[in-house]
């Protein structure tokens, strides 16, 4: 059975310093996605970035960076020189690639202070 | 172009009772999942609407039910409702299904009390 976790439930830093969110997933499947969403205090999830299990090249977006390694089976998020409006929860979730169904981990929630 | 739409917003019901949730997907996507997310806890996929039929099924017994209409629109249904029914829940669409799984956008949800 897959699973997805994220043991840092909560994390607190002050703004302009590095963050590293870490996900760790478990699947049999030699197909499968990763994703990190955001989840402001509005509610609404908001799509980061996807991976698929093909592709262990490193990304980095802006401030944002995802470090894939299916060594160890970690999707970790780090977040550099961090904002206040950084500020929210952020959920990793796995999809297999047969199954079809989507697990997301519990979520670390993120505060970013001025 | 409008994204995921859900209503209505709160809701409040008593044990027992049934409750339906919509949602329309936003412009263009074919594909609807519905999540239940408790408080503090990640979303858990319920089930996935394509075509107008049910895809994929999460863990979740029977009372949960849902439809999807020609329009790509959904509904959410849930009978007998439980205190642990008690929840945010959450309508993703998407383009199409299988292998791809395209990036899923998030309406705003709904908040569901049973009382």
């Amino acid at each position: 059975a897959q699973k997805v976790t994220q043991a840092q439930t909560e994390i607190s830093v002050v703004e302009k310093e590095d963050v590293t969110l870490d996900c760790v997933y478990e699947t049999r499947d030699t197909t499968y996605y990763l994703f990190w969403y955001k989840q402001p205090p509005s509610g609404e999830l908001v799509f980061l970035i996807r991976r698929n299990s093909f592709d262990e090249q490193n990304e980095i977006s802006g401030r944002y960076s995802w470090n894939f390694q299916k060594s160890t089976s970690s999707f970790n998020f780090t977040i550099t020189a961090s904002q206040v409006v950084d500020s929210a929860v952020y959920f990793c979730a796995l999809i297999e690639g047969n199954a079809g169904k989507s697990t997301f981990g519990d979520g670390t929630t993120l505060t970013v202070k001025p | 172009d409008a994204g995921v739409t859900q209503s209505p917003t709160h809701l409040i019901k008593t044990r027992g009772q049934q409750v339906t949730l919509r949602c329309s997907p936003k412009s263009g996507h074919d594909t609807v999942s519905w999540y239940q997310q408790a408080l503090g806890q990640g979303p858990q996929f319920i089930f996935q609407y394509y075509e107008e039929e049910e895809r994929q099924r999460g863990n979740f017994p029977d009372r949960f039910s849902g439809h999807q209409f020609p329009n790509y629109s959904s509904e959410l249904n849930v009978n007998a409702l439980l205190l642990g029914d008690s929840a945010l829940y959450l309508c993703a669409s998407s383009l199409g299904t299988g292998v791809s799984y395209n990036e899923q956008f998030f309406g705003p949800g709904t908040r569901l009390t049973v009382l």
